[in-house]
């Protein structure tokens, strides 16, 4: 059974500080993982995508790496604003052969501030 | 382009009455997900539709919970009767088979309170 887990729990930096949220999964069998933000009453908003083949991928000050191998996932973000401060969620879907539901199985979630 | 939506955003009912939850995923959008949180927990997969066929079901939590999609396109997700334990948010996401690797998109969510 995938399980998803996410430290630390919250986070608090001050402005400009250069951040890693972890992810860690059991199960190496992934189709893709998923890195989301929410923010308080709001909807969850993708930040990136890594397909199980790939290493890394970036957007911005964003840059999230898969080492699928060891279940591992980090989500590393530039010079942090107050901006950024939000929930972020790590997601994984389970490969199952000749299954092709493409469910999330989700992570706790890092509740991260920004201080100004 | 517009996101997937959802209505209503808060529904506040009484145990034992009903509540229908609409998605409108984005459109072209063949797979339709449904999830929910429920207090102090990880968001939990429910089921997920491809047009209008039911492809996994596994997460729904019993028989209260119907979901449906009609000719592929919008779904609801019913809550009959409610229950205390059945608050929470719920959410939808769709994705297109074959782009980007299926990402999902998120609706806002529908917090659901159930006195």
């Amino acid at each position: 059974k995938q399980e998803v887990t996410q430290i630390p729990a919250a986070l608090s930096v001050p402005e400009g500080e250069n951040l890693v949220l972890n992810c860690s999964f059991t199960d190496s069998a992934i189709y893709n993982l998923q890195w989301f933000r929410q923010d308080p009453g709001k909807g969850l908003t993708s930040l990136l995508l890594i397909q199980s083949s790939q290493r890394e991928q970036t957007s911005g000050r964003l840059n999230a790496s898969l080492d699928k191998s060891s279940g591992r996932s980090t989500l590393y973000i530039a010079a942090s604003q107050p901006g950024d401060s939000a929930t972020y969620l790590c997601a994984v879907s389970p490969f199952f052969f000749m299954d092709s539901s493409y469910k999330l199985i989700f992570g706790s979630g890092t509740r991260l501030l920004v201080r100004p | 382009e517009a996101g997937v939506t959802q209505f209503p955003s808060h529904s506040v009912i009484e145990k034992g009455q009903t509540v229908t939850l609409r998605c409108d995923p984005i459109s072209g959008h063949d797979n339709l997900y449904w999830y929910r949180r429920v207090m102090g927990k990880e968001i939990k997969f429910l089921l997920h539709f491809v047009k209008e066929s039911k492809q996994d079901e596994s997460g729904m939590p019993n028989n209260r919970f119907l979901a449906e999609r009609t000719g592929g396109t919008y779904s609801t997700l019913k809550v009959q009767p409610a229950e205390l334990e059945d608050s929470g948010v719920y959410f939808c996401a769709s994705s297109q088979t074959g782009f980007h690797n299926n990402e999902q998109f998120f609706g806002p969510g529908t917090r659901l309170t159930v006195l």
